[in-house]
């Protein structure tokens, strides 16, 4: 119950092409929903994060969509370019943060 | 947004010896902060979770005589890997939970290689 799945594991994309990556969740505790992008031997930065009471955050070229009674979530990445290579991971908590569980990853190329 | 370092960023040592990772909050307070452990091309594992002025609280299978954990400070926590083994490398980051927006910010991890 504490897992969070993600996937693909790994995504190609043309760049200016749509990057669609999708997590679920079995835990109905969880509460704030938030992705994090991680670039070779660099920590994770959190790209945008939300909470279940909206369907969807939009900031810049990266969208997160929510479906609660799915319990599943997706980043889109509009417009992609290769700058934005890198490996994406969802994540889910609850009780305040206190409980914080990361999907496995998703490599993300964008070819020029 | 909110910053969180560690130091050092990269650390070579032979095995036996023992090696501190320090991680710090910059511009906010952490009562709270966490110690993930990262093999190649996978997910971020836990480690423990550190709070200030009490014990850290290990998950399972991590063993907490051989990474010790101190989090002396609301900006300030420190892991030891004691008597360090070639098994023991890996990439090592902290995070910071803002204690006033709950987000969780890493640091830019520590690579240790143990010889």
């Amino acid at each position: 119950q504490q897992q969070v799945k993600q996937s693909p594991q790994s995504l190609i994309v043309q760049k200016g092409g749509i990057s669609i990556i999708n997590c679920a969740y079995e835990n109905t505790a969880f509460d704030y929903f938030p992705w994090y992008q991680q670039f070779p031997g660099k920590g994770p930065a959190l790209l945008i994060a939300i909470r279940p009471d909206v369907s969807e955050k939009k900031e810049g070229r990266f969208t997160i969509s929510f479906n609660k009674s799915a319990k599943q979530f997706s980043l889109h990445i509009m417009d992609s370019q290769p700058g934005d290579s890198a490996t994406y991971f969802c994540a889910a908590s609850y009780n305040y943060g206190q409980n914080f569980v990361f999907g496995p990853g998703t490599r993300l190329s964008v070819l020029p | 947004g909110a910053v969180v370092s560690q130091h050092p960023s990269w650390v070579i040592c032979k095995s036996g010896t023992s090696v501190k990772i320090e991680c710090r909050s910059l511009d906010f307070q952490a009562t709270t902060m966490f110690w993930y452990r990262q093999f190649p091309k996978q997910s971020l594992m836990l480690m423990a979770t550190s709070n200030e002025g009490s014990k850290a609280t290990y998950e399972q299978g991590v063993e907490k005589d051989k990474f010790l954990i101190n989090h002396a400070s609301l900006t300030l926590s420190t892991l030891t890997v004691t008597s360090a083994h070639p098994e023991d490398s890996s990439f090592y980051i902290c995070s910071a939970r803002d204690t006033g927006t709950e987000t969780q910010y890493f640091g830019p991890g520590t690579r240790l290689l143990v010889l």
